[in-house]
């Protein structure tokens, strides 16, 4: 079945640590997206890619990275940068600006 | 800046109906709609496009009115299975239509009590 792999499921960093969240599909689309969740403030968008080779910031891109390599693959690294990193992490997909997105299982990430 | 939803919370027994709304400060595209249970990732429930336009699914069905940038969900004889957060995301005419990421409210906590 096609879909969004994203891993690890939770995910621990040290301060100062830089760690890489990975984000795979199968659906063949264009359009990927990483989002971050808190607790009563719903999803804020971090970066996005519409093509592979090519990415945006979004809102809240500071402290993070991204690369597009490879068209099913959008690996977003934390970097030591990002002083509040504690969240839910979530990666989507879509086709076209007329579809609904794909999201994967998330990544629960935590400082230690 | 994010649609806001309302109400934040509801509380419903089952069979009982619902009604969660979006409104927006910009000129829209499109409006999606999503239900995600705690710890799970959100699930697309349906789409709504710039015209003005209806849609449903199953119980669950969805308004836009495109002259007042708002939409609202309609969740009709809810199920215990109805339960979770709902969100709207928005996409503008100023962001290539959700090319550039949709925008989420902040989502509103259904909870359906036997």
């Amino acid at each position: 079945d096609g879909g969004i792999t994203q891993s690890p499921k939770y995910l621990f960093r040290k301060e100062g640590q830089n760690v890489t969240l990975s984000c795979e599909q199968n659906l063949n689309h264009d359009a990927m997206y990483w989002y971050r969740q808190d607790p009563g403030q719903g999803l804020r968008l971090i970066y996005y890619s519409q093509i592979v080779n090519d990415f945006q910031k979004g809102d809240i891109a500071e402290g993070y990275s991204v690369s597009r390599e490879k068209k099913e693959s959008f690996p977003l690294t934390v970097t030591s940068a990002q002083k509040n990193p504690t969240a839910f992490y979530l990666c989507a997909s879509s086709i076209d600006r007329a579809r609904g997105y794909t999201f994967g299982s998330g990544t629960r990430l935590t400082v230690v | 800046q994010q649609p806001v939803q309302s109400p934040q919370a509801v509380i419903l027994r089952e069979g009982e109906d619902a009604v969660i709304n979006c409104s927006s400060s910009k000129a829209l595209y499109s409006v999606h709609w999503y239900r995600q249970k705690h710890g799970e990732a959100p699930v697309f429930l349906m789409i709504l496009l710039k015209g003005g336009e209806q849609k449903g699914h199953e119980k669950i069905s969805a308004s836009f009115n495109e002259k007042k940038q708002q939409s609202s969900l309609y969740l009709t004889a809810s199920q215990l299975s109805y339960s979770g957060t709902y969100f709207c995301g928005t996409a503008s005419l100023s962001s290539g239509g959700g090319a550039d990421g949709l925008t989420f409210g902040k989502g509103t906590h259904l909870i359906i009590q036997p």
